[in-house]
């Protein structure tokens, strides 16, 4: 299974944009990139994904690497309720035998994001 | 509201009562999916499913049992537990597609075996 690397932590002020870099130089041609977050005392949350092109939600955006092997999350404006673990996965769509997609999330470490105030 | 619903939220118990955690999703999701969270080896996968009657083991079943009789239900059995079955357990779950939709998480359980 391809691994990501990101920073262990990170700190922002708050009102700033953040950028929080992922490498993963295993990637292969058919693995998604997710980001998901996790507060304090929740489950992970989903926050955004993509494959080859930048993507932008209401919560986030994604910049791919043009040869994928890294990626960046960026909050545009990092707000207290922002602090979180930041997990960059690989999300392999492999055929299972029944036809569809194992769909397998494997996390790793993530990075702790610190927001002053 | 689309969500995963787990219960309990707390649960203390004593080693070799069996117990069930339950999971319930009501985004008519065929994926469904229990991990654990441990301090040190972040999140693991225990087992998954399909679609109902389709499970399989994830990286740490040993200890667990799953079933998928309605599709939004996913409950995880603990048999016989023991102190390091002590964890977080979250539920989560996904649409079936080729298209690396995001999963839906549960609220967690934290679990103590004494």
């Amino acid at each position: 299974d391809a691994k990501t690397t990101q920073p262990n932590s990170m700190e922002s002020n708050e009102e700033e944009p953040v950028h929080l870099p992922c490498n993963h130089s295993t990637i292969s041609g058919t693995d998604y990139i997710h980001w998901y977050r996790q507060l304090p005392s929740q489950g992970p949350e989903y926050v955004i994904h993509g494959l080859t092109s930048n993507v932008n939600n209401r919560m986030a955006s994604l910049a791919i690497a043009e040869d994928r092997k890294s990626s960046t999350l960026i909050l545009h404006r990092a707000t207290l309720r922002d602090a979180a673990v930041y997990y960059c996965i690989l999300r392999p769509v492999l055929l299972s035998n029944y036809g569809g997609a194992t769909n397998k999330l494997i996390f790793g470490t993530g990075t702790l994001l610190a927001v002053q105030p | 509201e689309a969500q995963v619903t787990q219960n309990p939220r707390y649960l203390i118990t004593v080693t070799g009562k069996k117990l069930t955690v339950t999971c319930s999703q009501n985004m008519n999701h065929e994926y469904m999916s229990w991990y654990r969270q441990d301090p040190g080896l972040g999140l693991r996968q225990i087992y998954y499913s399909m679609n109902v009657e389709v499970t399989d083991k994830g990286d740490v079943p040993e200890g667990y049992k799953v079933s998928r009789k309605e599709k939004r239900n996913f409950p995880l059995i603990l048999e016989s537990p023991s102190p390091n079955q002590t964890s977080l357990y979250f539920c989560a779950s996904s649409s079936h597609d080729r298209l690396g939709y995001g999963y839906t998480f549960g609220s967690g359980t934290r679990l103590t075996v004494v």
